[in-house]
């Protein structure tokens, strides 16, 4: 089944304490990103990957790293999460070409 | 000015009903654009992709008006099915990006 998993689905940590989601897709799509969704403010990309090794801020990288060494995987780390950082996030993932995104079944993330 | 708007609703409509929901783009360079469904505390779904011609599927319309630089979304025979929360999709012109609405919120009742 073609699919985009994410992992946790639900975590709640702590001020600083370094975090790592994990995105996998299995459809060899070479585009991935992350979104996050707050109340009011929609969807709003963190990250974005085009292929392995390659990867560019969104509108909101702060506090937010990514690495791409393999297709199908695109984590999304927090070094130092803080408050403000709670929120519902979704990996995404398409073929270059194609705007049909596929989306990750979010993870959904307290920070107190 | 936000890039995409859309009213948030909720819209409450009876089941049957047909329904409308417009939303706004900004940047009048923006070339692609998507309707895609959300159900609550899910992920997005691409409903229809929006072509300057319009298009139909099934109970669902989309058309795009360029020189007003609003897209629509119209839903005939409304279902219980169809509640959820609509998100309006443009993609500005940048080979890497989609630029989300905040979504329209439908709910349908008996």
């Amino acid at each position: 089944e073609a699919q985009v998993t994410q992992n946790p689905r639900y975590l709640i940590t702590v001020t600083g304490k370094k975090l790592t989601v994990t995105c996998s897709q299995n459809m060899n799509h070479e585009y991935m990103s992350w979104y996050r969704q707050d109340p009011g403010l929609g969807l709003r990309q963190i990250y974005y990957s085009m292929n392995v090794e390659v990867t560019d801020k969104g509108d909101v990288p702060e506090g937010y790293k990514v690495s791409r060494k393999e297709k199908r995987n695109f984590p999304l780390i927090l070094e130092s999460p803080s408050p403000n950082q709670t929120s519902l996030y979704f990996c995404a993932s398409r073929q270059v070409g194609s705007y049909e995104q596929y989306f990750g079944p979010g993870t959904r993330l307290t920070v107190t | 000015r936000k890039e995409v708007e859309q009213d948030p609703g909720p819209f409450n409509v009876p089941e049957g009903a047909t329904v409308a929901f417009n939303c706004t783009y900004s940047n009048s360079a923006s070339q692609s654009f998507f309707w895609y469904r959300q159900d609550c505390r899910k992920e997005p779904k691409l409903l229809m992709s929006v072509y300057s011609s319009g298009n139909e599927d099934g109970r669902f319309t989309a058309q795009l008006n360029r020189a007003s630089q609003y897209i629509s979304l119209l839903i005939r025979d409304s279902k219980l099915s169809d509640s959820a929360t609509y998100l309006c999709v443009v993609n500005p012109g940048t080979a890497s990006k989609l630029t989300f609405g905040t979504g329209t919120r439908l709910q349908v009742t008996l």
